[in-house]
C-alpha cells in the first residue's frame, strides 16, 4: 500500500492554460475525494466519486473545473482557462466503504500546488 | 450544517510542555469528528478519530482528544510537546450516516508552533 498519489506535486502556468491534475488512491478504495487549500485556510470540498460515479460537487466547483474517474481507478482534475483565484493546493483522498455508526477514515494524498502567474 | 470551529489560530508552547489544541463542534447528530495534522508543503495526516465509541481517543505519536457532548467539544492534547510537533492541526467533523458521502468540514487550523 503506497498511499494515495498525486501528480504533479507542483505546477507552475500562465493564466489562461489549462491544467491536468491526476490522483491515484489506496487500492481498493472506492470512494475519491478532491479538496482545495488556500493560503491559511483549511481544506474545502471539492468533488466526491464512488467508484466511477461522481456523486456530489461543490458549488466552489466552476464550469472551468471538470474531474473524471473513468474506470473507478485514477481521477484526473482539469482546470480550463486558469485565472490567478485558482492559486490553491489541490488534495486528492480516499476511503473504503463507510461502516454504520461511525465515518471511515479518509486518507489524504500530499497535494498538487498549483500557481497561476 | 455541521461545522467545528478552532478557537486558537496560534498557539506557542516549549518543548517539553503540554499541548492543548481547542475544538468546538456543531452538529445535528452524533458527529464523528477527525484530528489531522500538516507538516509544511505536505499533505493531511490523520492523528485520531472519534466515531461514537470510547470518548477519550488515542491518537498517533502521543496525542489524545476526548469527546465532551455537554461541552460539544473535542480538545487535543499531548502531555508533553517535542520539536516535530510543529505543524498546522485541523479539527474536522463527518457526515456519520452510512450511505453518504463522506464530506469532511475542516476548521480554519491552528498552527503550533514549539520552542526550546
Amino acid at each position: 500500500d503506497t498511499g494515495v498519489s498525486q501528480d504533479p506535486r507542483h505546477k507552475i502556468t500562465k493564466r489562461g492554460q489549462n491544467v491536468t491534475f491526476r490522483c491515484d488512491p489506496i487500492s481498493e478504495h472506492n470512494r475519491l475525494y478532491w479538496y482545495r487549500q488556500t493560503l491559511g485556510q483549511g481544506p474545502e470540498f471539492l468533488t466526491y466519486f464512488q467508484n466511477e460515479a461522481q456523486l456530489e460537487k461543490s458549488r466552489l466547483l466552476s464550469d472551468r473545473f471538470s474531474a473524471e474517474r473513468p474506470k473507478g481507478s485514477f481521477s484526473t482534475l482539469e482546470i480550463q482557462r486558469t485565472e490567478q483565484g485558482d492559486s490553491a493546493m489541490y488534495l486528492c483522498a480516499s476511503s473504503g466503504e463507510t461502516n454504520r455508526g461511525g465515518g471511515n477514515t479518509i486518507y489524504f494524498g500530499e497535494g498538487s500546488w498549483l500557481t497561476v502567474v | 450544517a455541521q461545522s467545528v470551529t478552532q478557537l486558537d489560530s496560534h498557539v506557542s508552547v516549549s518543548e517539553g510542555t503540554p499541548v492543548l489544541l481547542r475544538c468546538n463542534y456543531s452538529s445535528s447528530y452524533s458527529p464523528s469528528l477527525f484530528w489531522y495534522v500538516q507538516h509544511p508543503n505536505k499533505g493531511l495526516q490523520l492523528l485520531l478519530k472519534y466515531t461514537s465509541a470510547a470518548t477519550l481517543v488515542k491518537g498517533i505519536n502521543g496525542f489524545e482528544a476526548e469527546f465532551k457532548k455537554s461541552e460539544t467539544s473535542f480538545h487535543l492534547t499531548k502531555p508533553s510537546a517535542h520539536m516535530s510537533d510543529a505543524a498546522e492541526y485541523f479539527c474536522v467533523v463527518s457526515d456519520p450516516w452510512p450511505g453518504t458521502a463522506s464530506k469532511l468540514t475542516f476548521g480554519t487550523g491552528t498552527r503550533l508552533q514549539v520552542t526550546l
